[in-house]
């Protein structure tokens, strides 16, 4: 298994453009997230999914959007770029809700200037 | 909303020494308390957990309290090595079935030779 990928690995956008950051994995999970950690800092929850269909926002959506149309796909969607999106992205998922282990991806590092 | 304090933000033991993190969190339902490790670029990793029906959990080197009445949980870390170099953050969940997770601000340790 790969567990958890995501793409791209480093991306640099300007103020205002968009780009969706891909996340994908091949454990048949359930539950997916999306983090944002900035330097120095722990992550935060920006958006998860408990299925398909299903989305709900985290601590820090303003900014962003997510779908879920497939069990394995989990894509963030930034619009409108700005500084303060600069961040590492991840994405991560778990079998079911809680107790069980959230499995990271390598991360996303993204530069907004 | 929840929040999960974390103490120290650095720590520096030789060799050998122990190391031990603290947390507190202030929601009392919550059920589960993950710690995580994140070694520089990378993913964070889970090393070990515990679940509120529990007081003490120890995985070889590595052990975890819980003291729900004071809302408190602490990550020890016993002869410590140079690979155990890393950045922790402690977690909590909180909002029910969909594990949300809420992270501390992590403890940079540094194990010196």
């Amino acid at each position: 298994n790969a567990g958890v990928t995501q793409t791209p690995k480093f991306r640099i956008l300007k103020i205002g453009q968009s780009m969706t950051l891909q996340c994908t994995q091949d454990m048949n999970h359930n539950y997916m997230y999306w983090y944002r950690q900035d330097p120095g800092m722990g992550l935060k929850l920006i958006y998860y999914s408990v299925g398909a269909g299903i989305t709900d926002k985290g601590e820090v959506p303003n900014g962003y959007n997510v779908s879920r149309s497939t069990t394995e796909d989990f894509p963030l969607r930034l619009e409108l770029a700005a500084p303060s999106q600069t961040s590492v992205y991840f994405c991560a998922s778990s079998y079911a809700g809680e107790g069980y282990e959230q499995y990271f991806g390598p991360g996303t590092r993204l530069t907004v200037t | 909303g929840e929040n999960v304090e974390q103490h120290p933000s650095t720590l520096s033991v030789q060799e050998g020494d122990s190391a031990v993190i603290k947390c507190t969190y202030s929601d009392s339902a919550s059920n589960y308390f993950p710690w995580y490790k994140q070694e520089l670029g990378k993913r964070p990793q889970l090393i070990i957990d515990i679940r509120s029906n529990v007081g003490e959990k120890k995985d070889q080197r590595i052990a975890v309290t819980l003291n729900k009445t004071a809302k408190h949980f602490s990550l020890h870390i016993t002869e410590t090595q140079p690979e155990d170099s890393a950045v922790y953050f402690c977690a909590a969940t909180f909002g029910g079935t969909a594990s949300k997770l809420t992270f501390g601000t992590g403890t940079r340790l540094q194990v010196t030779l």
